[in-house]
C-alpha cells in the first residue's frame, strides 16, 4: 500500500493557468515533507515543510502542509512552459527508510 | 559549489553480470543515499551511508550493496543482474549528520542502467 499518494497523476493546462498539486501521506513519525521537480534529469529541490514551517513560498510556487489532515499542496500560479515536469512529493519519517516518494504528478503546460 | 556527480551516466549490461556505479557528493556533505527509479515503482530508497557506514537500508535484495570511502564518495554494486534491475539509479547527498531523512537531499543526474 502506497504511503504517499499524489494526485492527479497527470495534468495538462495552458500557459498562465494556476495549478494545485496534491500529496497525502500516512506516517508513523513525521519529520518533514519535501517537494521536488524532475525534468529529464535529477530531481531538484523545491521546498521542505516541517512542524515549524508549514508554509513556503518562492516566486510563483508555494506549498502548504496540513499536519492534522496529513496532506500537502503545491501551488503554481501563472504557469509557464518551463514548469512542465514531474513533481514529486516525499516524506521523511525519521526512520530507516530514507525518503518515501509518491509516484509524482506529470504536469504539462501548453503554450 | 559543484553538485552531486555520478558516473557513468549510461550503462548497458547483460543478465548475470555485475555493475558498479559511482557517486561523488557535494563538497562537505557526508551523507549519501541511493535510490532506484522505475516507471512502475517510482523512486525507491536503496540505502544511505554516513561516515563510511551504512546507516539505513531499504527493502532490496542482497544483490544490491554499497560502500562509502573516507572522502565521502560512494559506490553502489549490483550483482547477478536481472532484467528488472533496468532503471535510473540516483544518488543524493545531504549535510545533516543526524541522518539523510531529516535534511534536504540534493540529487545527482543519475546513471541509466539497461539490462539486456
Amino acid at each position: 500500500e502506497d504511503k504517499v499518494v499524489q494526485s492527479p497523476l497527470s495534468l495538462v493546462v495552458h500557459e498562465g493557468d494556476t495549478v494545485t498539486l496534491n500529496c497525502s501521506y500516512e506516517v508513523t513519525n513525521f519529520r518533514s515533507l519535501l517537494w521536488y521537480k524532475q525534468e529529464k534529469k535529477a530531481p531538484t529541490f523545491l521546498f521542505m515543510l516541517t512542524s515549524s514551517g508549514i508554509e513556503k513560498k518562492s516566486g510563483r510556487l508555494s506549498s502548504i502542509l496540513d499536519k492534522k489532515e496529513l496532506f500537502s499542496i503545491l501551488n503554481i500560479t501563472a504557469t509557464q512552459t518551463g514548469d512542465s515536469a514531474i513533481y514529486l512529493c516525499a516524506y521523511s519519517g525519521g526512520g530507516a527508510d530514507g525518503l518515501t516518494f509518491g509516484k509524482g504528478t506529470h504536469l504539462i503546460i501548453q503554450p | 559549489k559543484a553538485g552531486v556527480t555520478q558516473t557513468p551516466r549510461y550503462l548497458i549490461k547483460t543478465r548475470g553480470q555485475q555493475v558498479t556505479l559511482s557517486c561523488s557528493p557535494i563538497s562537505g556533505h557526508r551523507s549519501v543515499s541511493w535510490y532506484q527509479q522505475t516507471p512502475g515503482q517510482g523512486l525507491q530508497f536503496l540505502f544511505e551511508y554516513f561516515s563510511e557506514t551504512q546507516r539505513n537500508k531499504g527493502n532490496f535484495p542482497g544483490r544490491f550493496s554499497g560502500r562509502q570511502f573516507s572522502n565521502s564518495r560512494s559506490e553502489m554494486n549490483v550483482s547477478t543482474l536481472e532484467l528488472g534491475d533496468s532503471a535510473l539509479y540516483l544518488c543524493a547527498s545531504s549535510l545533516n549528520p543526524q541522518g539523510a531523512s531529516t535534511d534536504t537531499q540534493y540529487f545527482g543526474p543519475g546513471t541509466r542502467l539497461t539490462v539486456l
